[in-house]
Order: C-alpha cells, then sequence, then structure tokens
C-alpha cells in the first residue's frame, strides 16, 4: 500500500527567505508526483506536476524534484511571501487514475 | 469553464439525519472523485467513477455512505444516516481521460459538513 510522509508538518519563516518542503513515498511505481497547494476554507489547486519519466519541474519562484528511486520529492520556494502562506500538499498518481496524498505542511510565511 | 461545482458549501445536521452532497464535475472529464478531509486522516479518497461507472470504493467508509453518478454532469454522495464522526469537508474532483501522466485533477471549493 502507498503512503506517502510530508515533513514538517508545520513551518514558519520569515518574509524573503528560501525554503524546502520534503515529501517521501513508499512505492516507486507511481506515474507521476504532483504538489497541490490549499488555502484555509478553499479546495486544492495544482502546482506543479511531474511526470515519472522527468526529475523536476519549475514554475516562477517554486521548483519541485522528483527522485523515483528514493522514493522522494522537494517542493523549492525561492524568496518567499506572505501570499505564499497555505498548505502545501503532496500527492502520487498510480494505477487506476488515483491520487494518494500526504498530510500536508502548513506553511506561513511572516511579513 | 466554472470548474468543478460542489453544493452546499456548508451542511449543518444533527445525527440520525440523511445528508446528501452534490458534485457537478468539468464537461469533457471522465472522470470522477470523491475525498473527505479531516484533521486526523487527511485527504482520503472515498470512492471515483470513471464514464459514470464506479470503479473503486474500497474507501467508503461503511454502508451508511452511497454515491451516484446517474449521467456525466451530475454525482451525488449520499450519508444515511449520519453521524457525530462523519463531520469533515468532502471533496468532488474531475479530471480528463487517464492514459496520460501530465494529468491533473481539478477539485471543487468541498463541503463542509457538521453533523451535531
Amino acid at each position: 500500500k502507498q503512503e506517502v510522509t510530508q515533513i514538517p508538518a508545520a513551518l514558519s519563516v520569515p518574509e524573503g527567505e528560501n525554503l524546502v518542503l520534503n515529501c517521501s513515498f513508499t512505492d516507486s511505481a507511481i506515474y507521476n508526483l504532483q504538489w497541490f497547494r490549499q488555502d484555509p476554507g478553499k479546495g486544492l489547486t495544482s502546482l506543479l506536476l511531474i511526470q515519472s519519466s522527468q526529475r523536476e519541474q519549475t514554475s516562477g519562484r517554486l521548483n519541485a524534484s522528483l527522485d523515483k528511486s528514493s522514493g522522494r520529492s522537494t517542493l523549492y520556494i525561492a524568496a518567499s511571501q506572505p501570499g505564499d502562506s497555505a498548505t502545501y500538499l503532496c500527492a502520487v498518481k498510480r494505477a487506476g487514475n488515483m491520487l494518494t496524498f500526504g498530510g500536508g505542511t502548513r506553511l506561513m510565511v511572516k511579513p | 469553464d466554472a470548474g468543478v461545482i460542489q453544493s452546499p458549501r456548508h451542511e449543518v445536521t444533527e445525527m440520525g439525519q440523511e445528508v446528501t452532497l452534490r458534485c457537478k464535475p468539468i464537461s469533457g472529464h471522465d472522470y470522477l472523485f470523491w475525498y473527505r478531509q479531516t484533521m486526523m486522516r487527511g485527504l482520503e479518497l472515498l470512492i471515483y467513477f470513471n464514464n459514470n461507472v464506479p470503479i473503486d470504493d474500497s474507501g467508503m467508509p461503511e454502508d451508511r455512505f452511497s454515491a451516484k453518478m446517474p449521467n456525466a454532469s451530475f454525482s451525488t454522495l449520499k450519508i444515511q444516516p449520519s453521524e457525530p464522526r462523519d463531520s469533515a469537508v468532502y471533496f468532488c474532483a474531475s479530471s480528463p481521460p487517464d492514459g496520460r501522466a501530465q494529468e491533473t485533477q481539478y477539485f471543487g471549493p468541498g463541503t463542509r459538513l457538521l453533523v451535531l
């Protein structure tokens, strides 16, 4: 059974700091790995999707990497801003188009 | 497109009552998913449909939960009878046809359910 773990569960940083969120998964047989953002009281929004054959994806200040062999992914946020405050979830896509989610990292960026 | 639409956005009910949650997926999407999110258990997949047919319902907690998709533009998740431990946020998501690793799921805003 696929298990996805995210560390840390919560993170508080001052504005402008670069930060890394971690995600690990137990079964490397995945189609892709995705990072989502969830704002309080809202649904999930996809940020980055890395296919299993890829190593990383970038979007603006966000960069996500994938190491399938070690079962790890990182989400790097450069020059953090208060507007980045949210919960970040990683999810791996497995057979049958199903996603398994990690528990999320709750990020607070202080002005 | 308006995205995935869920109703109601909030629901407060008493234990034992029937609760029906509704979802309209994005037009053209073949897959529809129902998730439940709680502080204790995180985001869990309850059931998903492909072309209106239930494919995997192994996440449905018990017989009190049922889901239907009578057509490509509408799905319901019903809880009968409801219990306080069913209190959670229920999300509906949809995605385009499978087979392409680059496709993601699009989530609705969720229904916040409180069972007293």
